[in-house]
């Protein structure tokens, strides 16, 4: 079956400009995390999704970045006034939502290049 | 706080060498554990898990970690690695409350015939 899917595969933006970026997690996953790897750094928790409550945003670095999940589905995580520093790869993850215990399936993940 | 250190950010083996990747972490309670591994161009797929129960867990591909409380450690092991298993591998600690996980820094295998 298709696994968790992620657009665009590489994204090369100017400092200072917008960027979507698109996480498709597996059907009837309900819970969905978005994690950022840096060059040398491991995965940093930015924010997660579960069903139809209030998305725990604790992760995430600045109010530049936000995310939705529409229909409980689709995530598209959203970086404004994109810097440098926020070069890294992005990579989304779903479950079944049933806590810590489930299995997290990693999309590819999307390469951000800030210039 | 809650962390993850890999100590060994890069390890080369022999082909058909035995393997131990070490992981610690600081957590306040009894944490949920994990490996995942991520081969080039991968994503991350997860090679075991630990909850409660039996210290010593065993994953896939081979793979197995012994969660030892007193050192606070998961390492994981392999009797005989396999030129395949040259990838990135990730240690994670899970939240039993909340949903944030914690990932160690990772540790790049290299395998040589």
């Amino acid at each position: 079956g298709a696994g968790v899917s992620q657009s665009p595969s590489n994204k090369v933006t100017e400092k200072g400009k917008d960027v979507e970026l698109r996480c498709d997690p597996i059907s009837g996953h309900t819970a969905l995390y978005w994690y950022r790897q840096s060059l040398g750094q491991g995965l940093e928790f930015l924010i997660y999704f579960q069903g139809n409550s209030a998305p725990d945003k604790s992760g995430l670095p600045s109010d530049r970045f936000s995310a939705e999940r529409t229909g409980g589905s689709v995530s598209t995580l959203t970086i404004q006034r994109t810097q440098q520093e926020d070069s890294a790869v992005y990579l989304c993850a779903s479950s079944l939502g049933q806590g810590a215990i489930d299995e997290q399936f990693f999309g590819p993940g999307t390469r951000l290049t800030v210039l | 706080a809650q962390s993850v250190t890999q100590p060994d950010i890069h390890i080369t083996v022999s082909e058909g060498a035995s393997l131990e990747l070490r992981c610690n972490y600081s957590y306040g309670a009894t944490p949920y554990l994990f490996w995942y591994v991520q081969s080039p161009g991968q994503g991350l797929q997860l090679l075991l898990k630990y909850f409660s129960g039996d210290t010593l867990v065993q994953g896939i591909k081979g793979f197995e970690a012994e969660f030892k409380r007193s050192q606070s450690s998961f390492n994981l092991r392999k009797p005989s690695v396999h030129w395949s298993d040259a990838a990135e591998y990730f240690c994670a600690v899970g939240p039993n409350t909340g949903n944030q996980f914690y990932f160690g820094t990772g540790t790049s295998l290299t395998v040589i015939p």
